[in-house]
């Protein structure tokens, strides 16, 4: 089955600065990758997501990139703010209707005022 | 957009007694629902899916005589934890793809406290 390796497990960075978390997987069948946020005891918020037929996506301060070939995907944020800290996960899905989400382990970001 | 709704949000439970979780779709069909387990600083973990009107299918490791699910209609998916012991107190959350659309939906999760 599919495995998502996500780093690092921690990142710390001042306001204002970027900050980019890094994901691989392992089944070049995967063509669904979303970004999710999960804030203490609440369910993930998805941030953004990109599907295998493109390589970069953009949503204000927030972007994704995928790299098929290396079967790697990366969240970059950009102009962190303090709202910005939680936990983010990568994920990687197929496209039929029953595929199920495989997490990466978790990226916990401190945006330090 | 597609809602799932999840009950009850906090348990608490004494050893050995069985509790219910519940997830319904409340504007769409839910056709697949997937249950985690997430345990503190964890990632989600799968722990089953389940097709309406079928069995579900449970990951590696995960016993299915104690995490019973029923998913006996479109909108409505149900994760028992039978015999509950305190290595069960975990967060456990459900998910729902909507049909024709790439995304996933979740609950709002549940907090298990087993004591």
């Amino acid at each position: 089955g599919e495995n998502v390796e996500q780093h690092p497990s921690t990142l710390s960075v001042q306001e204002g600065d970027s900050a980019v978390i890094k994901c691989t997987y392992s089944d070049s069948a995967s063509n669904y990758f979303p970004w999710y946020k999960q804030e203490l005891g609440k369910r993930p918020q998805l941030i953004i997501d990109i599907r295998s037929n493109v390589g970069e996506k953009k949503d204000q301060r927030i972007a994704v990139t995928l790299n098929k070939t290396a079967k790697h995907f990366s969240l970059h944020i950009t102009e962190t703010q303090p709202e910005d800290s939680a936990v983010y996960f990568c994920a990687a899905s197929w496209e039929t209707s029953g595929s199920r989400l495989t997490f990466g382990e978790g990226t916990q970001l401190t945006v330090n005022p | 957009g597609a809602v799932v709704s999840q009950h009850p949000s906090r348990v608490i439970c004494k050893s050995g007694t069985s509790v219910k979780i519940e997830c319904r779709s409340l504007d769409f069909q839910a056709t697949t629902m997937f249950w985690y387990r997430q345990f503190p600083k964890q990632s989600l973990m799968l722990m089953a899916t389940s097709n309406e009107g079928s069995k579900a299918t449970y990951e590696q490791g995960v016993e299915k005589d104690k995490f019973l699910i029923n998913h006996a209609s479109l909108t409505l998916s149900t994760l028992t934890v039978t015999s509950a012991h305190p290595e069960d107190s975990s967060f456990y959350i459900c998910s729902a793809r909507v049909a024709g659309n790439y995304g996933y939906t979740f609950g709002s999760g549940t907090r298990l406290t087993v004591v």
